[in-house]
């Protein structure tokens, strides 16, 4: 199985500041297709998760442009530029190149 | 707009099964695959395996193999999952997901204790 490595567990942050969370995959994640299937989901408290990037960079419709991501291969990162109130919550990197989809352990955001 | 709706609570004693339910709405039910995701409280996400509503083809995690049965009901736009021989270790919320987890149910708490 695919392992996915996030870091870090949790950050702790201001409204208005800018953070970035890595994670890292075991294997390539770019598919016969050339596409590479990494994702980017938030839980916010209470809720189920929602998908924020898909493949790699692709913002989800009604996501801010506040969030986004790069990498390639083996390695990405989701930024969050300026945090807002509602951005607080666990974030998971997931891949669904390889099965069985595997999902990283979350990174909790939560206010400084 | 799309929506899955899932069902509701489950507890259950252990070596009981349960069978959770998805209902699908706002698209073709048959043109997507759909997803069962596990969630402990520790809050980490297992994929279970998924189900071509069109076809009924499965694919599971070996994890989950003896342990999931996914069905549809196309009549309906639902699917489901049983869960079998339960141990406290299935205790979890359980999600089904589509769309390439772009759009995901509620959850059902299922909870496994004597």
């Amino acid at each position: 199985d695919v392992v996915m490595t996030q870091t870090p567990p949790s950050l702790s942050v201001a409204i208005g500041q800018s953070v970035s969370i890595s994670c890292k995959s075991s294997q390539s994640l770019v598919y016969s297709d050339g596409k590479t299937y990494l994702h980017w989901l938030l839980q916010s408290p209470g809720r189920s998760p929602k998908r924020l990037i898909y493949q790699v960079s692709n913002l989800g419709s009604g996501v801010p442009d506040r969030f986004s991501g790069t990498g390639s291969q083996k390695d990405f990162t989701l930024k969050i530029s300026r945090v807002e109130a509602e951005d607080l919550g666990v974030y998971y990197c997931a891949q669904t190149t390889h099965f069985p989809w595997t999902f990283g352990g979350g990174t909790k955001l939560e206010l400084k | 707009q799309v929506q899955l709706q899932q069902s509701g609570a489950e507890l259950a004693k252990p070596g009981s099964s349960v069978k959770i339910s998805c209902k699908a709405s706002g698209y073709t039910f048959t043109s997507y695959a759909m997803h069962w995701i596990k969630q402990t409280t520790g809050q980490a996400l297992e994929w279970t395996g998924y189900i071509a509503p069109g076809s009924g083809g499965t694919k599971y995690n070996e994890k989950f193999k003896g342990k999931a049965t996914l069905t549809v009901d196309k009549s309906s736009s639902t699917a489901y999952m049983q869960l079998s021989s339960l141990t406290p270790v299935d205790t979890a919320v359980y999600y089904c997901a589509s769309w390439g987890l772009k759009y995901w149910g509620q959850g059902v708490m299922v909870t496994v204790s004597s």
